[in-house]
């Protein structure tokens, strides 16, 4: 079946790069999403990126695909502590009903 | 901007009893789901909701599990006879598409079972 892996841990210095990359399995994911946890909150979608592209960028965040690699990655540009937080990412395709299917999560941790 | 609510935040039950756990989805969203993560462990899908029936579910939601639409806005999870191993977050989820960015994630429901 389809499986993402992450990395669990990320220490960066507040004004610092975060990268956060993701690996998965499934040749056919259609969509590759980044989500966002904050204690005692739930998941909220960062971005989203469709298969047929390489990279989106949305103000601080880029997201970079080598679909050849199946990689995924998340770069945050000048973390602010604010971005503490854990980060998932998830992939969907046509023949799971697109329905995400989650890594591990990778918790970031900022300091000043 | 309109959430998805799920309560209680927090709930402990006896092994063996039932519990419901409850969501209210997006008012006009048409795809619901149900996913849990134990402590330190992937988020993982169980079960999908579509025109009033269970569209995909996974190999977690067996016969213990069930789901309902009792009314136009609420969605519940039901475990039968709960177990040690049901302990987890379980997070509700609803979409106005299938696909896409339109997944909405309420903040969870701490089940711990003892």
């Amino acid at each position: 079946g389809e499986d993402v892996e992450q990395s669990l841990f990320l220490s960066v210095r507040e004004g610092d790069s975060s990268v956060i990359n993701c690996t998965y399995t499934d040749s056919s994911s259609t969509y590759l999403y980044w989500y966002k946890q904050e204690p005692g909150a739930g998941l909220q979608l960062l971005t989203y990126i469709f298969s047929n592209m390489d990279m989106k960028q949305d103000q601080r965040l880029t997201v970079l695909l080598n679909k050849k690699d199946k990689h995924l990655s998340l770069r945050i540009a000048d973390t602010q502590t604010g971005d503490s937080a854990i980060y998932f990412c998830a992939e969907g395709s046509a023949g799971g009903s697109y329905i995400p299917t989650f890594g591990r999560g990778t918790s970031l941790i900022v300091h000043p | 901007e309109p959430e998805v609510t799920q309560t209680p935040s927090h709930q402990v039950t006896q092994m063996g009893q039932e519990v419901i756990l409850r969501c209210v989805p997006i008012s006009n969203h048409l795809y619901f789901y149900w996913y849990r993560q134990i402590l330190g462990q992937k988020v993982e899908f169980l079960v999908s909701f579509y025109n009033n029936e269970i569209s995909e579910k996974s190999e977690i939601f067996d016969d213990q599990f069930s789901v309902e639409r009792p009314d136009g806005s609420n969605f519940t999870l039901k475990i039968r006879s709960t177990k040690l191993e049901d302990s987890a977050m379980y997070f509700c989820a609803s979409s106005d598409e299938q696909a896409g960015g339109g997944y909405t994630f309420g903040s969870g429901t701490r089940l711990t079972v003892v």
